[in-house]
């Protein structure tokens, strides 16, 4: 059971480039997030999605654009990457959260960690 | 401000008993998560406290006072494989995630 796939797990760019990072899930979540995390503060929502195609902004969203075409994928843009998105990314996923009952537990992937010199 | 205040670091030893607090204060409550995240890895869930009290699970146990905007998470019988990050997360009133920053515990032979 592969859970929440990220790719790639690092990466390097220059100043001004483009990548994308790639998120999977098959557990048939309605819910996908985007993270990012930086030494000494808290994981920060860059951008979530409560279905296939809907998006949303979270904490920190600029530089960042997402697309979520299909149900088990979430996708990470960085258009013109800058030194002030070095961090790793964790992906996310999650059940519609409604009632006591669910928990809304999020399952993450392993982590991208890029490097923007 | 939406706030979520844990200690840095905390070191214990093998064996031991060790309480790791979170206080927060934020704009409502749904309900309050401990993660765990060792080193280069994902956080993995450990609990969900939404009511008062105390939730054992293990060795683990979770403690919530709504009141007092305060939880702990207590570890038991501590093993070096328990020596990880753990993340206090919050649910405010918008079903938003607030995390602390976590705190990073070491346990020593």
């Amino acid at each position: 059971n592969a859970g929440v796939t990220q790719t790639p797990k690092f990466r390097v760019l220059k100043t001004g480039q483009s990548m994308t990072l790639l998120c999977a899930q098959d557990m048939n979540h309605e819910y996908m997030y985007w993270y990012r995390q930086d030494p000494g503060m808290g994981l920060r929502l860059i951008h979530y999605s409560v279905g296939e195609g809907t998006t949303a902004k979270g904490e920190v969203p600029d530089g960042y654009n997402v697309s979520r075409l299909k149900k088990q994928n979430f996708l990470l843009g960085l258009e013109s990457a800058a030194p002030s998105q070095t961090s790793v990314y964790f992906c996310a996923s999650s059940h519609r959260t409604s009632g006591r009952e669910n928990t809304g537990e999020l399952f993450f992937g392993e982590g991208s960690r890029l490097t923007v010199l | 401000g939406q706030n979520i205040d844990q200690p840095t670091e905390m070191t214990a030893t093998e064996g031991a008993i060790v309480q790791i607090n979170c206080t927060y204060q934020t704009s409502g409550f749904n309900g309050l998560f401990w993660y765990q995240q060792h080193a280069g890895e994902a956080p993995t869930f450990l609990s969900y406290n939404v009511l008062d009290g105390l939730e054992e699970k293990g060795r683990f146990s979770s403690f919530l006072s709504r009141s007092k905007g305060y939880s702990y998470l207590l570890l038991k019988e501590l093993q070096m494989k328990d020596s990880a990050s753990y993340l206090c997360a919050v649910v405010d009133s918008n079903y938003q995630l607030i995390w602390g920053a976590g705190t990073k515990l070491i346990i020593k032979p």
